[in-house]
């Protein structure tokens, strides 16, 4: 089956850096994708790796490691607003189609 | 100028009632799905539609029906409802191969049955 596995809760200050890991075991892969739910709303897109390496977005970056089933998610200059659940999906391969399986999703309280 | 959108965003019913939600995009996308968040806030993979195409998630009860009457509407039907269906309900929708990684959700609908 394919799984995904981030932490549950993670704490920050304003102005700092977290990092947000996620490992996955799938039988096939095409790439990591993070998603970000402030509490009551919807989830919404952050970024997708497909290859290895680093993928910067403004203050966000995300990373993958195919031969470590591993990536995380870099939230620098950290804000307030950044107080969310963060999600790493994968493809869901037991399905035709484009469904997402997605982690349980990691708490990110900031505080000042 | 929404890009997801449902109705309702809140919905209290009683155990038993069958009940629908409507989602709508706009975004011109050819694939739409339905997507359940526990109180835990796991999402969960319910149905995925595209081009008539539909794909059930094997473990959703068949007391979920999804509706499509054209590509930019995906409904869900519930009936008899169950406690255990007390959820957030988010519909999404996604363009060609970037669905496998790039969805657009809709506000969510908190069902609670009582």
């Amino acid at each position: 089956g394919q799984s995904l596995e981030q932490p549950s809760e993670v704490t920050a200050v304003e102005g700092a850096i977290v990092q947000i890991n996620c490992t996955y075991q799938t039988s096939g892969f095409y790439g990591l994708s993070w998603y970000q739910q402030h509490d009551g709303g919807a989830p919404t897109f952050l970024s997708y790796n497909a290859l290895d390496g680093l993928e910067e977005t403004g203050r966000f970056s995300s990373f993958l490691s195919r031969s470590d089933s591993y990536g995380y998610l870099l939230l620098q200059e950290l804000q307030m607003k950044d107080s969310a659940s963060y999600f790493c999906a994968v493809r869901d391969l037991n399905q035709a189609g484009t469904a997402l399986i997605f982690g349980k999703g990691t708490t990110l309280s900031v505080s000042s | 100028d929404t890009a997801v959108s449902q109705t309702p965003k809140y919905l209290v019913t009683q155990m038993g009632n069958d009940k629908s939600i409507k989602c709508e995009q706009n975004l011109g996308h050819d694939t739409m799905y339905w997507y359940k968040q526990d109180s835990k806030k796991f999402l969960k993979i319910m149905f995925s539609y595209n081009n008539k195409e539909l794909i059930i998630n094997e473990t959703v009860p068949n007391r979920f029906s999804p509706k499509s009457p054209d590509k930019a509407h995906l409904n869900l039907h519930i009936n008899s409802l169950e406690l255990g269906d007390s959820a957030v309900y988010f519909c999404a929708s996604s363009q060609g191969d970037r669905g496998g990684y790039e969805q657009y959700f809709g506000p969510g609908t908190r069902l609670t049955v009582t």
